[in-house]
């Protein structure tokens, strides 16, 4: 059964800081990566995707690598800014017929002014 | 920019009682999905739907869950009756066909509370 865990849960930096945010996932047969960005109480905005076949993904400020055989991804944020306060969730889909999303339990991020 | 959209954004229910929550997919989506979130928990897949039909669905979707497409444009859940246990966010997503992107879109959700 496929886990995806992310970590660390909670993160606090300075304005300005770059950082990377984990997510490992336990079987290596996915299809894709999804980065999702969650305010609170909101619904969820999607960031980056990554195909299984491909190694990075870059917008803008952020860049998502995957290392499928390694069961790893991360997301690297350059620059934060307070705006980049919010939950950041990994999700893996294990096959592309339907295409079901499993979640980890998102980090926590605060950028402090 | 094409959205999904949901309605309403809370619902507040007595145990017992059937619920009908509403989303609108990006239109020119064919895939559709429904997932839940309970407080402080992970967002968990409930169902998926293509071609007017359930393609795959978890353990969570029991016969008290049914999903319908009535008409081009919406995408229903239904809770026929509700659980206390039933209260989270519940959140429908889209995405496009499979010559198209596999991100999938979410809506804003919809706070179910059930009393």
């Amino acid at each position: 059964k496929q886990e995806v865990t992310q970590i660390p849960a909670a993160l606090s930096v300075p304005e300005g800081e770059n950082l990377v945010l984990n997510c490992s996932f336990t079987d290596s047969a996915i299809y894709n990566l999804q980065w999702f960005r969650q305010d609170p109480g909101k619904g969820l905005t999607s960031l980056l995707l990554i195909q299984s076949s491909q190694r990075e993904q870059t917008s803008g400020r952020l860049n998502a690598s995957l290392d499928k055989s390694s069961g790893r991804s991360t997301l690297y944020i350059a620059a934060s800014q307070p705006g980049d306060s919010a939950t950041y969730l990994c999700a893996v889909s294990p096959h592309n017929q339907g295409g079901k999303l499993i979640f980890g339990q998102g980090t926590e991020l605060s950028v402090k002014p | 920019e094409p959205e999904v959209t949901q309605t309403p954004s809370h619902q507040v229910t007595q145990m017992g009682q059937e619920v009908i929550l509403r989303c609108v997919p990006i239109s020119n989506h064919l895939y559709f999905y429904w997932y839940r979130q309970i407080l402080g928990q992970k967002v968990e897949f409930l169902v998926s739907f293509y071609n007017n039909e359930i393609s795959e669905k978890s353990e969570i979707f029991d016969d008290q869950f049914s999903v319908e497409r009535p008409d081009g444009s919406n995408f229903t859940l239904k809770i026929r009756s509700t659980k206390l246990e039933d209260s989270a966010m519940y959140f429908c997503a889209s995405r496009p066909g499979a010559t198209g992107s596999y991100e999938q879109y979410f809506g804003p959700g919809t706070r179910l509370t059930v009393t």
